[in-house]
């Protein structure tokens, strides 16, 4: 595609509920970063892949994350009961390969609110 | 640790220039990017630093100094469109892109 895509744009729910967050990276892109992004505050790295392989999820903030790939394409990101404190803007990056300095491209992300 | 300081928010008039300045300590260094954000969008691409020395891109520039840590990046004949959130990234000996905390840019008329 053109650009990396993320949906849904915006997500509510209820706190205990389980979300799924999508991210479509540029074609050909091998690379894929998830990033959240609380209001007002930096970007917080929680994972990436090579390809379909995530080697390190060191940087999921807790056991109720999850993350997969298929067919080095579509990502998805799973947090279940979903806590306030996951209320926050998750980005998603692609570039063409991970362990390199290539520019990582930005989806427009999704906000999630948690009530 | 590794940690990347930013100002917070600075404040600039339009048609003026603004240097935001980025000092960091990484284990490793691979290049330095500088990103624009614009409130409630996505990060997009200014920059990419990895030898010292100031880089010119229309009305912006980056410089990086490894051996002090630092980098800048000068904005001149500032535009009300130029009011965003600049962030600094340094990619450490991992591959891994370190983030700062960003600092927010207001122009005045």
């Amino acid at each position: 595609g053109a650009g990396v895509s993320q949906s849904p744009s915006n997500k509510v729910t209820e706190k205990g509920k389980d979300v799924e967050l999508r991210c479509d990276p540029i074609s050909g892109h091998t690379a894929l970063y998830w990033y959240r992004q609380r209001l007002g505050q930096g970007l917080e790295f929680l994972i990436y892949f090579q390809g379909n392989s995530a080697p390190d999820k060191s940087g999921l903030p807790s056991d109720r994350f999850s993350a997969e790939r298929t067919g080095e394409s579509v990502s998805t990101l799973t947090i279940q009961r979903t806590q306030q404190e996951d209320s926050a803007v998750y980005l998603c990056a692609s570039s063409l390969v991970a362990f390199s300095t290539d520019t990582q491209y930005f989806g427009p992300g999704t906000r999630l609110t948690v009530l | 640790g590794q940690n990347i300081d930013q100002p917070t928010e600075m404040t600039a008039t339009e048609g003026a220039i603004v240097q935001i300045n980025c000092t960091y300590q990484t284990s490793g260094f691979n290049g330095l990017f500088w990103y624009q954000q614009h409130a409630g969008e996505a990060p997009t691409f200014l920059s990419y630093n990895v030898l010292d020395g100031l880089e010119e891109k229309g009305r912006f520039s980056s410089f990086l100094s490894r051996s002090k840590g630092y980098s800048y990046l000068l904005l001149k004949e500032l535009q009300m469109k130029d009011s965003a959130s600049y962030l600094c990234a340094v990619c450490d000996s991992n591959y891994q892109l370190i983030w700062g905390a960003g600092t927010k840019l207001i122009i005045k008329p």
